[in-house]
């Protein structure tokens, strides 16, 4: 089946510092997987990050950026200098028609805590 | 502005009660969602909807019925709760638009099952 994979739980990271987390993911049951960033703010529900629909492609929102990397499978999360208000959890999705021909169903990897340190 | 939401926001039930979920959205949607998130797990699919009257299984049903009675709402029923089920609950529209699957969630329902 398909599957997302967020090896950090949890990363702390200071403010103005730069981060990364990592997402991969495997597609078996998808022709085109589109690939998502969803964010969700402590008290808050689940908002829209970045999307990317194309493989190849860069999504961008609030200074975060991914790039869909089909070759390797990945869709990591980068910012160059984070700040308090980034701390959040980070989840990794992926979606799209499935082969099968039924309906389109997200995939969330587990979720990164993001702690950002004054 | 599209939009769903649920209710309650919270819910507090005793094992044995019945619980209903409700989810409303304004996106004007086919497709909506139930799903749970726990520490550790991202959020996990429990029922979907490809419109009113339908009801599909997703990957964790088993405790849970769910009902589509118009294509603005959708519930999710807990006949018999147990405190397993003690977990956040986020309800999802979404359709394919512009080349792109993405689903609108709302603000969640935390359940406690004693």
């Amino acid at each position: 089946g398909d599957s997302v994979t967020q090896t950090e739980g949890q990363v702390t990271v200071s403010e103005s510092k730069s981060l990364i987390i990592n997402c991969t993911y495997s597609a078996t049951s998808i022709g085109y997987p589109n690939l998502f960033w969803y964010v969700r703010y402590p008290g808050e529900g689940l908002q829209l990050l970045l999307k990317v629909i194309t493989a190849g492609q860069k999504g961008s929102s609030r200074g975060f950026e991914a790039t869909y990397n089909k070759e390797a499978t990945s869709f990591h999360l980068q910012k160059a200098s984070v700040q308090e208000s980034d701390s959040a959890v980070y989840y990794c999705a992926l979606s799209g028609a499935m082969l099968s021909g039924s309906f389109n169903k997200l995939t969330f990897g587990a979720g990164t805590r993001l702690a950002v340190c004054p | 502005e599209a939009a769903v939401t649920q209710s309650p926001r919270n819910k507090v039930a005793v094992t044995g009660g019945k619980v209903t979920l409700s989810c409303n959205q304004t996106n004007n949607h086919n497709n909506m969602y139930w799903y749970r998130q726990d520490t550790g797990h991202g959020l996990r699919l429990i029922h979907y909807s490809y419109g009113a009257g339908s009801t599909e299984k997703g990957d964790i049903p088993d405790g849970y019925k769910a009902s589509r009675p118009s294509q603005e709402n959708f519930s999710l029923i807990l006949e018999l709760a147990t405190p397993s089920q003690t977990s956040v609950y986020f309800c999802a529209s979404g359709d394919l638009d512009r080349g792109s699957y993405e689903q609108y969630f709302g603000p969640g329902t935390r359940l406690t099952v004693l």
